[in-house]
């Protein structure tokens, strides 16, 4: 159990239609991450937020969103759903002080698996 | 394109042999990481290596860091039916962005 939580674990929807994936950070952690993995793409950067604030973009695509809360917690809002948007989405945590370096340890959670037909 | 290309895709073996896993790339970067993904479940980290030519060990595990900062690889000698998963590297970059490696299937047989 790496402490990050992610809500829900499954998630089926039609194409055109918008969800909201959840995420928990370890405790004391103000980095959050969000990363897609498909079978064609492998894992690859979304988004970073560090208390609050994004820190860097990675091939987010226009129709995604995220945030993160006052309380850590962060949000990944998918909007529009297309077919190929299928794929485990992760969200993962690190540096629970600082402002971060090249060697941080990111702690991935269980991962939501969103199914677009 | 992944910028960062892992060999083989695929590998299976008998308990008891070694494998060796690569991770090449054109790109220098400031680290590596290397991690397992069982499946159901997220990455979870085993190194990070950060100096070229650095060789770490965990248990049954060696990483090597290439001199010139831009390969890896991960080597398992004896392997267990334990070790079967997904193996990812994953380059750092000055911006703090992981780049991940398409990933090596290990699968273990008894």
């Amino acid at each position: 159990d790496s402490g990050v939580t992610q809500t829900p674990k499954h998630l089926i929807t039609a194409t055109g239609q918008r969800v909201t994936l959840r995420c928990s950070p370890r405790s004391g952690d103000l980095s959050v991450y969000w990363y897609q993995q498909s079978l064609d793409q492998g894992l690859q950067f979304l988004i970073q937020y560090y208390n609050g604030e994004e820190r860097a973009k990675g091939n987010i695509l226009e129709r995604f969103s995220a945030q993160q809360f006052p309380d850590l917690h962060s949000e990944l809002n998918l909007s529009s759903l297309e077919l190929g948007d299928s794929a485990l989405y992760f969200c993962a945590s690190s540096v629970p002080d600082g402002v971060g370096t090249s060697t941080d340890t990111q702690y991935f959670g269980p991962g939501t698996r969103l199914t677009v037909l | 394109t992944q910028l960062l290309e892992q060999s083989p895709q695929f590998l299976s073996i008998q308990e008891g042999e070694n494998l060796t896993v690569y991770c090449n790339s054109s790109s220098v970067f400031s680290s590596l990481q290397w991690y397992r993904q069982e499946p159901g479940e997220g990455p979870v980290l085993l190194v990070t290596v950060v100096t070229g030519g650095e060789v770490k060990k965990l248990k049954r595990l060696t990483f090597q860091f290439g001199d010139a900062r831009k390969d890896s690889s991960l080597h398992i000698t004896a392997a267990q039916p334990g070790d079967t998963g997904l193996y990812l590297c994953a380059g750092v970059a000055n911006d703090y962005k992981l780049s991940f490696g398409a990933g090596t299937t290990v699968t273990v047989r008894a």
